[in-house]
């Protein structure tokens, strides 16, 4: 089972809004990632968690936030949004960090208003 | 730095053709190379790797790959399209630099003409 879980798959938002979006895997992945994809264009890298510290922080500006509260849940909070933000937002996890096949779910679509 | 290209933005076959979409990778040492493929409006999902062994790697939906080392590629075959087939598909390298992560090709979109 290489199943990853995201909630919720839609979320329209306004700029001044706080709202979260949840990762869930359980097949004991060490591991966990958020990509953040715009349409036609590849996945780009935001946070990595390793054994439930962050890893990689690629610049990501403060508006995000990651959360790992445990092994196998993420969650990303947002607040104070910008509409350039509006993306699909790809949750992923891997059995350790590095070379190992990367697991993704399929996605939260994000629409900043 | 590590990288990798996915020279083509499109490629267009008719079904039942063979098809091939090209990666080439650029790495010091030995390269950890994967192929994940995503259909519209979804996640990506894992097709193949290559980490060490035979250079010709079999995944899923009766997708292969060849690593060629002398020409640093590591392109995507099937031998029979299918319309099915259509979506976008990532070549994508591992970047053990100051980050151990994995870079992703910009992506070809494959159209499978009936």
């Amino acid at each position: 089972d290489t199943e990853v879980t995201q909630t919720p798959k839609h979320l329209v938002m306004g700029m001044t809004n706080k709202k979260s979006l949840k990762c869930e895997q359980h097949m004991g992945h060490r591991a966990m990632y958020w990509y953040k994809q715009k349409a036609k264009k590849p996945p780009e890298l935001m946070f990595v968690y390793s054994y439930e510290k962050l890893s990689i922080n690629e610049s990501v500006p403060s508006r995000f936030s990651p959360e790992c509260p445990n092994s196998s849940l993420l969650n990303l909070h947002l607040h104070a949004l910008q509409p350039e933000d509006s993306a699909l937002y790809l949750c992923a996890s891997s059995r350790g960090q590095g070379g190992n096949t990367i697991y993704f779910g399929e996605g939260s679509w994000l629409t900043v208003v | 730095a590590q990288s990798v290209a996915q020279p083509e933005d499109q490629v267009n076959v008719a079904e039942g053709n063979p098809l091939t979409v090209k990666c080439t990778y650029s790495v010091s040492g030995n390269p950890y190379l994967f192929w994940y493929v995503q259909y519209p409006n979804r996640g990506l999902q894992f097709l193949l790797k290559y980490i060490t062994g035979d250079n010709l790697v079999k995944g899923s939906y009766g997708f292969e790959a060849e690593f060629n080392k002398s020409q640093t590629s590591f392109h995507l075959k099937k031998p029979s399209a299918l319309v099915s087939d259509s979506a976008l598909y990532f070549c994508a390298v591992r970047d053990i630099g100051k980050d151990d992560k994995i870079i992703f090709g910009k992506g070809t979109r494959l159209h499978i003409l009936p």
